[in-house]
């Protein structure tokens, strides 16, 4: 069966320093992922999308980056961390025409 | 790009209550996905619907594709049942992009 890794499950970091989440996925090839954020008490905002390795889709042009070094692997990052980067960041992945997706567990990160 | 409305933004009901969520979206799609966020923030899929009816348990879905709109029917909710619930649709045409709604806020009081 197919299972989704992401860690870790909070972070608290100071403003400036730099920020690395991974997400894996096992059991399945070529998947779709996703990197989400979510505020506290909004919806869910679209950060990036991956349909294969090295192949990255930006929906927001901030501070963050991500990459796909490996097929079932999807790294977010950032340079240096911004007050506003605190909130909920939540990994995805689905298969084209097989079905839905399904997320990992998130991480809280807090910047202070 | 796609337009995906969620409504009501929020719901308060008492226990035992039946409650319709709805969801609209402004172009043709080939994934539409129910969720449930729990208090802890995990999404938990409840159905993936992209048209036609199913039914788990006090939970059914219909997505009515030709006319843009998905609902979700809870009956005999509990407090459980609190949350926020979430669509989200890949729209048809090659992009891959997973859009959310922005949820409704459903408060089942005991």
């Amino acid at each position: 069966s197919q299972t989704i890794h992401q860690w870790p499950a909070t972070l608290v970091q100071p403003v400036g320093s730099p920020l690395s989440l991974e997400c894996t996925v096992e059991g399945t090839s070529n998947p779709n992922l996703y990197w989400y954020r979510q505020a506290a008490g909004r919806g869910l905002q679209l950060l990036f999308y991956s349909v294969g390795i090295g192949q990255i889709s930006s929906e927001v042009p901030q501070n963050l980056s991500a990459s796909r070094p490996q097929d079932r692997q999807f790294i977010l990052s950032s340079k240096k961390l911004l007050l506003s980067d605190s909130g909920f960041y939540l990994c995805a992945w689905r298969v084209t025409g097989l079905g839905g997706a399904f997320f990992g567990q998130g991480t809280r990160l807090t910047v202070v | 790009g796609i337009q995906v409305e969620q409504s009501p933004p929020d719901l308060i009901l008492q226990e035992g209550a039946n409650s319709t969520l709805r969801c609209n979206f402004s172009d043709s799609v080939n994934n539409l996905q129910w969720f449930h966020q729990n208090p802890w923030g995990q999404l938990i899929n409840l159905f993936y619907i992209p048209s036609g009816t199913k039914q788990n348990g006090r939970l059914s879905a219909t997505t009515v594709a030709t006319e843009r709109y998905s609902l979700l029917y809870i009956s005999s909710s509990q407090t459980t049942d609190s949350g926020v619930y979430f669509c989200a649709v890949v729209t048809q045409g090659g992009s891959e992009k997973l859009v959310f709604g922005k949820g409704t806020k459903l408060t089942v009081n005991p």
